[in-house]
């Protein structure tokens, strides 16, 4: 399978612990985002990537949230000291450029508990 | 980003035509409109996107009113796999960097 790909696929934390997702993009796309979807809601914007360059983060990513992407391929999403506010889909996305379709991951569903 | 207005929600028969409106009367001459799906526990799915002609692909068409301010995302045989919550997101041109969901349409096929 070439789509995006997110590992892990769920995960449940106690509140206060730290949790790291791993996204792979489809190869040689240069573009990344990160996107959170809680309960009924659609996907909010956390941040993306053009390459290894971090371009924009959303207000949402507290300084709790980090993400990295270090040789412009896969991307690290942390999340320190976790909420229970915290629980939700994290959503991962590329694309070869900008004003293209976006692919998307299945997410990785967080529970924090 | 110009903002859009969608149904909470919609039943279309299957193997009928659904028709998805989306209202974005602020949409500026650079901005195209895009349509995403996301089928449950599923991340979003591209559709189709266009900027003022109408458009076709394998999945669906768009038409887009002459003003712009409005659109209708058709699926023209609907099949039980087409349930799921549909997005129209309007984008500027070059440069816009990120997508903005609403809450969008639910759409139910009835077997």
């Amino acid at each position: 399978d070439t789509g995006v790909s997110q590992d892990p696929r769920h995960k449940i934390t106690k509140r206060g612990q730290n949790v790291t997702f791993r996204c792979d993009p489809i190869s040689e796309h240069n573009r990344l985002y990160w996107y959170r979807q809680t309960l009924g809601q659609g996907p909010e914007f956390l941040t993306y990537f053009q390459n290894e360059a971090q371009l924009e983060k959303s207000r949402l990513l507290s300084d709790r949230f980090s993400a990295e992407r270090p040789k412009g391929s896969f991307s690290t999403l942390e999340i320190q000291r976790t909420e229970q506010g915290d629980s939700a889909m994290y959503l991962c996305a590329s694309s070869p450029t900008a004003n293209t379709e976006a692919f998307f991951g299945q997410g990785t569903r967080l529970t924090v508990v | 980003d110009a903002k859009t207005t969608q149904p909470t929600s919609m039943d279309c028969a299957e193997g009928r035509a659904a028709n998805l409106p989306c209202n974005h009367s602020t949409i500026s001459g650079n901005e195209y409109v895009y349509w995403y799906r996301q089928i449950h526990s599923q991340g979003p799915q591209y559709i189709i996107h266009g900027l003022k002609n109408n458009e076709t692909n394998e999945m669906a068409s768009l038409i887009i009113t002459e003003d712009r301010k409005s659109s209708t995302l058709i699926l023209p045989h609907a099949t039980l796999r087409d349930t799921a919550v549909y997005y129209c997101i309007v984008l500027k041109g070059l440069g816009n960097e990120k997508l903005t969901f609403g809450t969008g349409t639910r759409l139910t096929i009835i077997p």
